[in-house]
């Protein structure tokens, strides 16, 4: 039983423009939802996390969107660059600190 | 920034043998540590939960005796793949969760491709 699903196996985006990443969780327990993007061969780098007492959190190019009512996320990333190219971790938890649930990826591939 | 060094970065060793994977809390401490693994294209599959000074936590589906976790200090977690077999192959990850930060980092190794053959 997959609790965090990311539908789209893969994204491709022009550089300059903006990419949006989806994910869906099923466990209304989740209140902590991460985002990392991950490289080949390499552990995941933390990109942003959301509370659930937030609807959106910016950093940077990257904004994260959290729809309790929805049970759905997203990360938009603005403007896409060519070193965004990897793949992108949706991760949520019971509690922060508490143990990780990812979604399988989307591999996000931006085209100059 | 919090580091999380893992070694080896990549193994290859004989069936019916034991390998060990380290992961190491640079420049904090680390009470909890997790460990992951990834077979290709499909996500990060917790495997158990390490806590400092007790009994690591497994997950469903996962066998202790088989993958021994050890975190006896508060900067080391290991992994003891024991009696390895070809299905044990896959990419294996380990976490730290720092505690003295605002906003909870989970950061990782740079993870462990085991190939057992």
């Amino acid at each position: 039983d997959q609790q965090v699903k990311q539908n789209s196996p893969s994204l491709s985006v022009q550089e300059g423009r903006i990419s949006i990443l989806n994910c869906d969780y099923t466990n209304s327990m989740f209140d902590y939802f991460l985002w990392y993007k991950k490289y080949p061969a390499e552990g995941p780098t933390f990109l942003i996390s959301i509370s659930s007492i937030k609807d959106k959190n910016e950093d940077g190019r990257f904004t994260v969107f959290l729809n309790k009512s929805a049970k759905h996320l997203s990360l938009h990333i603005v403007p896409s660059q060519p070193g965004d190219s990897a793949v992108y971790f949706c991760a949520a938890s019971e509690g922060r600190g508490n143990k990780l649930v990812f979604g399988a990826g989307t591999i996000l591939r931006v085209k100059s | 920034g919090a580091v999380v060094s893992q070694h080896p970065s990549r193994v290859i060793c004989k069936s019916g043998t034991s390998v060990k994977i380290e992961c190491r809390s640079l420049d904090f401490q680390a009470t909890t540590m997790f460990w992951y693994r990834q077979f290709p294209k499909q996500s990060l599959m917790l495997m158990a939960t390490s806590n400092e000074g007790s009994k690591a936590t497994y997950e469903q589906g996962v066998e202790k005796d088989k993958f021994l976790i050890n975190h006896a200090s508060l900067t080391l977690s290991t992994l003891t793949v024991t009696s390895a077999h070809p299905e044990d192959s896959s990419f294996y990850i380990c976490s730290a969760r720092e505690h003295n930060r605002d906003q909870f980092g989970y950061t990782f190794g740079s993870g462990t491709r085991l190939t057992v053959v």
